[in-house]
């Protein structure tokens, strides 16, 4: 057990709907990241926020975004869902920022999301 | 830019040993490693920083060759806990996100 929390563990929903994906980190942690797995794309880093600020940007789409709250935990928001957007998407945490010693991530057991 | 790893897969006998490498074509400042094992999150390994560090983690170890972009996984004595799929990150300088490869499937037999 890592210590983050995600939930939903699992959602299913239908295209063109929007959903809400949360995660806790780790007690102590101020970053959290997102990231998106895929069969045929692997680990994607989606935004990352570092004590409630967006600190870096990958390849999320427009029709995602994200937020993290002053208690430190997350949401990553889905909307007009495509087919293509079924994965599992891993929240991870960690003490530092990004380019800083103190990024090792630790990640969350993931939300599998399959539109149908 | 992903990095490259290779091999893809490779499989192994327990106590035998493995070099799985990570190699980028821009200049990094971290490469860290993680396991996946089926149905699970990655798990954290190590993080090495710019400077040529090696480190361990019980019997796998890691190397980073700054002149190089690349880092290598060492499984040495391999046991069944072993398997997984492998991947690296890499972070370059100033740029804050952390890129993986495609993840090197390891397969330890009895």
């Amino acid at each position: 057990d890592s210590g983050v929390t995600q939930t939903p563990k699992h959602l299913i929903t239908a295209t063109g709907q929007r959903v809400t994906l949360r995660c806790s980190p780790r007690s102590g942690d101020l970053s959290v990241y997102w990231y998106q797995q895929s069969l045929d794309q692997g680990l994607q880093f989606l935004i990352q926020y570092y004590n409630g600020e967006e600190r870096a940007k990958g390849n999320i789409l427009e029709r995602f975004s994200a937020q993290q709250f002053p208690d430190l935990h997350s949401e990553l928001n889905l909307s007009s869902l495509e087919l293509g957007d079924s994965a599992l998407y891993f929240c991870a945490s960690s003490v530092g920022a990004s380019g800083t010693s103190y990024n090792e991530q630790f990640f969350g057991p993931g939300t599998r999301l399959t539109v149908l | 830019q992903q990095p490259v790893q290779s091999p893809q897969a490779v499989i192994l006998r327990e106590g035998e040993d493995a070099v799985i490498n990570c190699s980028s074509s821009k200049a990094l400042y971290s490469v860290h490693w993680y396991r996946q094992k089926h149905g699970e999150a990655p798990v954290f390994l190590m993080i090495l920083l710019k400077g040529g560090e090696q480190k361990g983690h019980e019997k796998i170890s890691a190397s980073f060759n700054e002149k190089k972009q690349q880092s290598s996984l060492y499984l040495t004595a391999s046991q069944l806990s072993y398997s997984g799929t492998y991947f690296c990150g890499t972070e370059k300088a100033n740029d804050y996100k952390l890129s993986f490869g495609a993840g090197t499937t390891v397969t330890v037999r009895a």
